[in-house]
């Protein structure tokens, strides 16, 4: 079935670090790709996305590029701020029987020190 | 523009009782989605609707109910809380595959416990 696999938290940096937080898929047609970032005691808010093959969401100094060939949306940020301490979901929707059908991650927590 | 709200914010009910989380939209969006966040387990689908007076199933829609009386509107009810429903609840809209935007838009979140 289709599913999204992400790296397992916590992960822990100090400020100025580089991150990178895996995400691969699995899935039947042609899914789009999502990073969602949840802060402490909000809902999910979008920080980017990919429609197709190749493109590049980018947004706040993430990226992240849609690769069909290795199924997979990897996070990257070059220079981590504290401000980016949060927990990230890789995600995916998919049309399906008139709907959409939204498969997540199970969520990377950040902790980013000063 | 509020975007997606939900009421309550936070509950606490006791074994058996029951309550109604309401959802409210602003941005015309014609799907709408009940989720539940678990510890590991990142967001599970309960229920979710198609348009004004429709509703389906889920991938854990037991113990709960779900109505779409208004387009603008997504309930989700217990009918019998059990402690098995502590979670946080999120609600979510988006707009159909044909409008060529993809992305859901999810409310704040409802933490619920149930003693």
């Amino acid at each position: 079935g289709d599913s999204v696999t992400q790296m397992e938290g916590p992960v822990t940096l100090s400020e100025e670090a580089c991150l990178t937080i895996n995400c691969t898929y699995t899935a039947t047609g042609y899914p789009s790709l999502f990073w969602y970032v949840q802060y402490p005691g909000e809902g999910l808010q979008l920080l980017l996305k990919a429609t197709k093959a190749d493109d590049k969401g980018s947004n706040k100094g993430f990226e992240a590029t849609y690769r069909k060939e290795t199924t997979s949306f990897h996070l990257e940020k070059g220079s981590v701020q504290v401000s980016d301490s949060a927990v990230y979901f890789c995600a995916l929707s998919l049309p399906t029987s008139g709907t959409y059908k939204y498969i997540f991650g199970t969520g990377t927590r950040l902790k980013v020190l000063a | 523009n509020a975007g997606v709200t939900q009421t309550p914010k936070f509950r606490v009910l006791k074994t058996g009782q029951s309550m109604t989380l309401l959802c409210a939209q602003d941005m015309n969006h014609e799907y709408m989605y009940w989720y539940r966040q678990d510890p590991g387990m990142g967001l599970r689908l309960i229920h979710y609707s198609v348009g004004e007076g429709t509703t389906a199933k889920g991938e854990v829609p037991d113990g709960y109910n779900v109505s779409r009386l208004k387009k603008q509107n997504f309930l989700l009810g217990l009918e019998s809380a059990a402690p098995s429903q502590t979670s946080v609840y999120f609600c979510a809209s988006s707009y159909p595959p044909r409008a060529g935007s993809t992305e859901a838009f999810f409310g704040q979140g409802t933490r619920l416990t149930v003693v």
